[in-house]
This record gives C-alpha cells, sequence and structure tokens, in this order.
C-alpha cells in the first residue's frame, strides 16, 4: 500500500500569501498517476488537480500542481477568502487507492 | 448535470449489516467505474472500495477486505455497498463518487462526488 504523507497539517496564512503544500508518497505513486481535491465544512471533495500537474475544470490558475514519483506540491499562488479549506492528495497508480491525512490552510 | 444521490445511512448497532446505495445520473453510467469512499467524523478520507464499468474488476482497501462488499447494477443505474458485521470504527459519512476516466479498471481519481450518507454505529 502506498501511503501518502502530508505537510504541513495546519498552514496558517492570510489572504494574498502564496501557500505550498506538500504531498510525499512511500513509493512512486504510477509517475504522475496522482490528484489533488479540496473540501470546505459540510461539503463534499472537489477535484482540483489530475496527473499531478493538469487543472480540472473550472479551477482558477492560482491552483499549481507539480512533482512526480514519491514527491508532489500543490501552490495556490495567492490565496483567497474561498481557499481556506482542507487539501487533500490521493494516489491511483496502484491498489488500495489512498489519500494523505490532509493539509489545512487557515486564515491567519 | 451529474447527480449522486445516496442512500441507506442511519443509526445501526454493532455486528448488524446495512446496504448503502447511490443513484446516479447526468452521464452514461455504465462508461465509468464508481467507488465508496468514506470519512469518519472530523477526520480524513478514506477509499472504502471500486468497482470497474463492467464489475470485472473490484478492488477495496485492505482493512476492510471480508466485509464490504461493492456492486452495480447499470440497468438501474445504481451503485450499492454491502457492510456486514458493522463496527465502531465504520461510523463515517460514506461518499460515492464517480471515477474520472471511462473503461479499463477501477483505478482512478474522482470528478464527481455525493452528498454522502452517515452511517452511525453505536448500541
Amino acid at each position: 500500500e502506498i501511503v501518502l504523507t502530508q505537510s504541513p497539517g495546519t498552514l496558517s496564512l492570510s489572504p494574498g500569501e502564496r501557500a505550498s503544500l506538500s504531498c510525499r508518497a512511500s513509493q512512486s505513486a504510477s509517475g504522475s498517476d496522482l490528484a489533488w481535491y479540496q473540501q470546505k465544512p459540510g461539503q463534499a471533495p472537489r477535484l482540483l488537480i489530475y496527473g499531478a500537474s493538469n487543472r480540472a475544470t473550472g479551477i482558477p490558475d492560482r491552483f499549481t500542481g507539480s512533482g512526480s514519483g514519491t514527491d508532489f506540491t500543490l501552490t495556490i499562488s495567492r490565496l483567497e477568502p474561498e481557499d481556506f479549506a482542507v487539501y487533500y492528495c490521493q494516489q491511483y497508480g496502484s491498489s488500495p487507492l489512498t489519500f494523505g491525512q490532509g493539509t489545512r490552510v487557515e486564515i491567519k | 448535470e451529474v447527480q449522486l444521490v445516496e442512500s441507506g445511512g442511519g443509526l445501526v448497532q454493532p455486528g448488524r449489516s446495512l446496504r448503502l446505495s447511490c443513484a446516479a445520473s447526468g452521464f452514461t453510467f455504465d462508461d465509468y467505474a464508481m467507488h465508496w469512499v468514506r470519512q469518519p467524523p472530523g477526520k480524513g478520507l478514506e477509499w472504502v472500495a471500486g468497482i470497474s464499468w463492467d464489475s470485472s474488476s473490484i478492488g477495496s482497501a485492505d482493512s476492510l477486505k471480508g466485509r464490504f462488499t461493492i456492486s452495480r447494477d447499470n440497468a438501474k443505474t445504481s451503485l450499492y455497498l454491502q457492510i456486514n458485521s458493522l463496527r465502531d470504527e465504520d461510523t463515517a459519512l460514506y461518499y460515492c463518487a464517480k471515477a474520472y476516466y471511462g473503461s479499463g479498471s477501477y483505478y482512478s481519481l474522482f470528478d464527481y462526488w455525493g452528498q454522502g450518507t452517515l452511517v452511525t454505529v453505536s448500541s
């Protein structure tokens, strides 16, 4: 099983700042078979990034995914008020499919 | 518009069984794999199980094998999850999710999610 470790657990930032979220895999996630999701309280997760670096439909270009193999990063260039949420990475290159434990981005 | 509507959750005693359902609409159901993902209250996401478009490829989380069974009925555009011998730690919101990629195995990311059905296991 591929274990995904996200860091930091919580990121405290102000609107307009840059956020950098890390997701590390215990073994290679079939190259780039990694997705990122955003989840707000009381809502289902929303797909942001797939294939490590491809934005899903309707996702603003301030969200950028990068990385391959075992190290992946989600960058939010300038935080908007609606970006404060929990972010999860997920690998889908091998079974069982797994999620990271999440990074909470909170308002400082 | 893609819609996934889960049902079947509720309060259930430990050791009992439950069958969750997900009614899908707005897309060609039998073109896509489907999944169940759960989220305990206040905690993170856990993939439960996935099933390919034609039910030929099925997978589940290692820790859940044997008690959880995923199935689908393409004629009814519905997804199911049978949970047996329920435990306290199965308490969670159970989401139905659509695979992003069509055809092939169940390995996928998820592009659409339902709002979930809450399962509470307690005596």
